[in-house]
């Protein structure tokens, strides 16, 4: 069973606010990625990770940061929140190559 | 670039109808994933597969892959309202995942 966790559920925040999304695996995948999803929308990849101390952008232009110090932990910053940033933001993990991604339950964010 | 297109993007159906979802992909690959999303959740991983010809089946669901068409459907038999959903198809590139559009499934009674 699949144990990755996204705090909080739900943020509702004002704009200009420096906002950090957490994200938790306990499963040891070394693989760890970000996506933007609007409600029923298509997932738009913002950053992605194979390993400890190794972030890539992904397919969508973010103003979000990512940084990857342990391999269970992979936060997701946003320096200066905007409305623009309203969406939900999915974390996931995968263990190896030809696995299926494991999905967090998500992060709803409101920019006000 | 790797792009993945579904079709259809809407699907409303009556109940103990049958149906498919295709997935067309732009480049190589021959490891495609099918997941599914209830509404105001996240992604439930559905079926795996990983070589030309694979086949799997749990329930009125059965997912095949064709790598030399780029082309996975999702097919649907006797459809019931727990079916109802958007579901998703996934290739897998160098690195990274790439998402189909979704297809949001309605299975009326």
């Amino acid at each position: 069973e699949a144990d990755i966790y996204q705090t909080p559920r739900y943020l509702v925040i004002g704009t200009g606010k420096k906002i950090t999304l957490e994200c938790s695996q306990t499963m040891g995948h070394d693989k760890m990625y970000w996506y933007q999803q609007d409600p029923g929308m298509e997932l738009h990849l913002i950053h992605y990770s194979y390993g400890v101390n190794s972030t890539e952008k992904g397919d969508l232009s973010s103003e979000s940061t990512v940084s990857r110090i342990r391999t269970e932990h992979f936060p997701l910053t946003l320096e200066s929140a905007r409305p623009s940033h309203t969406s939900q933001y999915l974390c996931a993990s995968s263990e190896t190559d030809n696995q299926p991604q494991h999905f967090g339950d998500g992060t709803r964010l409101s920019i006000l | 670039e790797l792009k993945v297109e579904q079709n259809p993007l809407f699907l409303s159906m009556q109940e103990g109808k049958n149906y498919t979802i295709y997935c067309n992909y732009s480049t190589t690959s021959d490891r495609l994933y099918w997941y599914r999303q209830d509404p105001g959740k996240s992604l439930e991983s559905l079926f795996v597969l990983l070589s030309n010809g694979a086949v799997k089946q749990e329930g009125r669901l059965m997912a095949s892959l064709d790598t030399k068409a780029r082309l996975s459907t999702l097919h649907i038999t006797a459809a019931v309202h727990d079916l109802s959903a958007t579901y998703f198809c996934a290739v897998e590139g160098t690195y990274k995942y790439i998402f189909g559009t979704g297809t949001r499934l309605k299975v009326l009674a």
